[in-house]
């Protein structure tokens, strides 16, 4: 079955660093991907998304690339925040899935001033 | 952006108590409405989908008669956590999706239940 693997945290940056959370993924066909935040005590915020093979998803400073050739869908972000420490989640869903998702196991940000 | 609201945000109650968590999507029909559950410093666990107006499709070791799920309509689903117990207490999220596939979920921001 598809599934979705990140690299495990916490991770622990100082403001203004530059930040990568790795994300690697099994899947059939052609999935979608995702990153979505969780701060704490809420619920997950979609963050960014890519539909196929070479499209980045971008917000709020953050890119990830959908590389099919290396399943991968790493986030970035060249300058970090305090406000971004948060727990973010890689994840795909397949088109005959009904948006069901598939999620990595989550990677907790921890960034200090 | 889409929204999804989740109610209650907090419960704490006695064991035995019966617990409704209602998701609502404010903007859009939601077609499919997911549940989880999550564990402290945890991903999250698929509970069961439910498709409006059909019975929901719970994942392996959930148990159906204790976490009741209702998709009564396009923008509400309900999930009733019956005669409660500690092992219980989680954090609960409900998320939706419109009709179109590949479309991304759009999450409630939880439930917090502690049973005492």
């Amino acid at each position: 079955g598809d599934s979705v693997t990140q690299m495990e945290g916490p991770v622990t940056l100082s403001e203004e660093a530059f930040l990568t959370i790795n994300c690697t993924y099994t899947a059939t066909g052609y999935p979608s991907l995702f990153w979505y935040v969780q701060y704490p005590g809420e619920g997950l915020q979609l963050l960014l998304k890519a539909t196929k093979a070479d499209d980045k998803g971008s917000n709020k400073g953050f890119e990830a690339t959908y590389r099919k050739e290396t399943t991968s869908f790493h986030l970035e972000k060249g300058s970090v925040q305090v406000s971004d420490s948060a727990v973010y989640f890689c994840a795909l869903t397949q088109g005959d899935a009904g948006n069901m998702l598939t999620f990595g196991g989550g990677t907790r940000l921890m960034v200090k001033p | 952006g889409a929204v999804v609201s989740q109610h209650p945000s907090r419960v704490i109650c006695k064991s035995g108590t019966s617990v409704k968590i209602e998701c609502r999507s404010l903007d859009f029909q939601a077609t499919t409405m997911f549940w989880y559950r999550q564990f402290p410093k945890q991903s999250l666990m698929l509970m069961a989908t439910s498709n409006e107006g059909s019975k929901a499709t719970y994942e392996q070791g959930v148990e159906k008669d204790k976490f009741l799920i209702n998709h009564a309509s396009l923008t509400l689903s309900t999930l009733t956590v019956t005669s409660a117990h500690p092992e219980d207490s989680s954090f609960y999220i409900c998320s939706a999706a419109g009709q179109l596939s590949n479309q991304p979920q759009h999450f409630g921001d939880g439930t917090r239940l502690s049973i005492l």
